[in-house]
């Protein structure tokens, strides 16, 4: 059974560095991995979506990296800034058991402070 | 363009009753999924519909829910005698195509709160 982990929890910077937030897998067989940020009684945003053949995608200030075969995906995000703050969440879409399910990680909560 | 909308926004019913929530996807979409978030159990797939192809059920939790999508487009989740339980905020999703690749890029609606008291 596919497990997403999201690491760190929670995670309070101040404004103007840059961030990495991790997200492992437990299963390498998935179709594409999915970043979104969920601001507070929202819904999902998606940022940026990488498929099983790629190794990163970027979206102006965020970068993100995958690689399948170790079970991870990082999120950099520079340079960052107090509309940053959000829940980020990861997702992979996987092979078997029905590959356009999306299977969630806990998310990252994300402060960024003046 | 419009992206997917919900409704309502938010619903709060006694347990026991009925309840129906509408999801729109975006024009042109043809996959649609549904999800729910609760506090103890974060986000969980419900049920996903492609074209005229019989649904993905395999997450729904009971008997007690259960979708449609009507002319490929509106789909309303229906819970039945809501229970405390049932208690979370269901979202609805929508992609272009499925199959995996950037067809399959979800995106999210702003949720319908759900209460039963």
């Amino acid at each position: 059974k596919q497990e997403v982990t999201q690491i760190p929890a929670a995670l309070s910077v101040p404004e103007g560095e840059n961030l990495v937030l991790n997200c492992s897998f437990t299963d390498s067989a998935i179709y594409n991995l999915q970043w979104f940020r969920q601001d507070p009684g929202k819904g999902l945003t998606s940022l940026l979506l990488i498929q099983s053949s790629q190794r990163e995608q970027t979206s102006g200030r965020l970068n993100a990296s995958l690689d399948k075969s170790s079970g991870r995906s990082t999120l950099y995000i520079a340079a960052s800034q107090p509309g940053d703050s959000a829940t980020y969440l990861c997702a992979v879409s996987p092979l078997s058991g029905g590959y356009n399910k999306l299977i969630f990680g806990a998310g990252t909560r994300l402060a960024v402070h003046p | 363009g419009a992206g997917v909308s919900q409704s309502p926004s938010n619903k709060v019913t006694e347990k026991g009753k009925d309840v129906e929530l509408r999801c729109d996807p975006i024009s042109g979409h043809t996959a649609l999924y549904w999800y729910r978030q609760s506090l103890g159990q974060g986000l969980e797939f419900l049920i996903y519909f492609q074209g005229n192809s019989a649904p993905d059920k395999s997450g729904l939790p009971s008997d007690r829910f259960s979708a449609e999508r009507t002319g490929g487009s509106v789909s309303t989740l229906t819970i039945q005698r809501t229970q405390q339980e049932d208690s979370a905020v269901y979202l609805c999703a929508s992609s272009f195509g499925a199959g995996g690749g950037i067809n399959n890029e979800q995106f999210f609606g702003p949720g319908t709160r759900l209460t039963v008291l």
